[in-house]
């Protein structure tokens, strides 16, 4: 099956100052790649996702990064700001098995946006 | 966007009890569901998948007699934790995807269970 690893575990920043969250995955099958943002006791949602077809998509102040070959993507968060802070997490969908769209987390990054 | 509702948010039950979760897609049809556990500081860990009108694949480690689910339309699925006990304790979330977009999953707001 797939495994994501995700760093940093923790991440504190300034505001204004710019974030990246990193993770790779080892299957190589895997062609579809979401970040969820997950604030304290509420449901992670859906930031921005990168297909294995693109190198790089950005949605105004966040961007996502593939590189295949090396089985790793990237979160960028331009001019941070306090309410960016929360649990991030990447994911990695598994196409192949018995469980079509089976999604594979990483840890969690938890950002720290300080005013 | 899509929505998918989950019910209760919050649920308090003394061990020995089953519990119920729902998990509803407001406005598209979910081909497939999903149940996470989730614990305090931690990532997501998927459970079990549903299928609408099959039985659950679950993941390795998951009791299949003591998490039941059921995904019997196209709308719903249910989570049951039989006979509850303190380590069952925890967030459990759901997710839902439909045929049309199969990688995309929205999820639901969570349910926190605490079993005393």
């Amino acid at each position: 099956g797939e495994n994501v690893e995700q760093h940093p575990s923790t991440l504190s920043v300034q505001e204004g100052d710019s974030a990246v969250i990193k993770c790779t995955y080892s299957d190589s099958a895997s062609n579809y790649f979401p970040w969820y943002k997950q604030e304290l006791g509420k449901r992670p949602q859906l930031i921005i996702d990168i297909r294995s077809n693109v190198g790089e998509k950005k949605d105004q102040r966040i961007a996502v990064t593939l590189n295949k070959t090396a089985k790793h993507f990237s979160l960028h968060i331009t001019e941070t700001q306090p309410e960016d802070s929360a649990v991030y997490f990447c994911a990695a969908i598994w196409a192949g098995g018995t469980s079509y769209g089976k999604l594979t987390f990483g840890q969690g990054t938890i950002l720290t946006v300080h005013p | 966007g899509a929505v998918v509702s989950q019910h209760p948010s919050r649920v308090i039950c003394k061990s020995g009890t089953s519990v119920k979760i729902e998990c509803r897609s407001l406005d598209f049809q979910a081909t497939t569901m999903f149940w996470y556990r989730q614990f305090p500081k931690k990532s997501l860990m998927l459970m079990a998948t549903s299928n609408e009108g099959s039985k659950a694949t679950y993941e390795q480690g998951v009791e299949k007699d003591k998490f039941l689910i059921n995904h019997a339309s196209l709308t719903l699925s249910t989570l049951t934790v039989t006979s509850a006990h303190p380590e069952d304790s925890s967030f459990y979330i759901c997710s839902a995807a439909s045929s049309e977009q199969w990688d995309i999953q929205y999820f639901g707001a969570g349910t926190r269970l605490s079993v005393l």
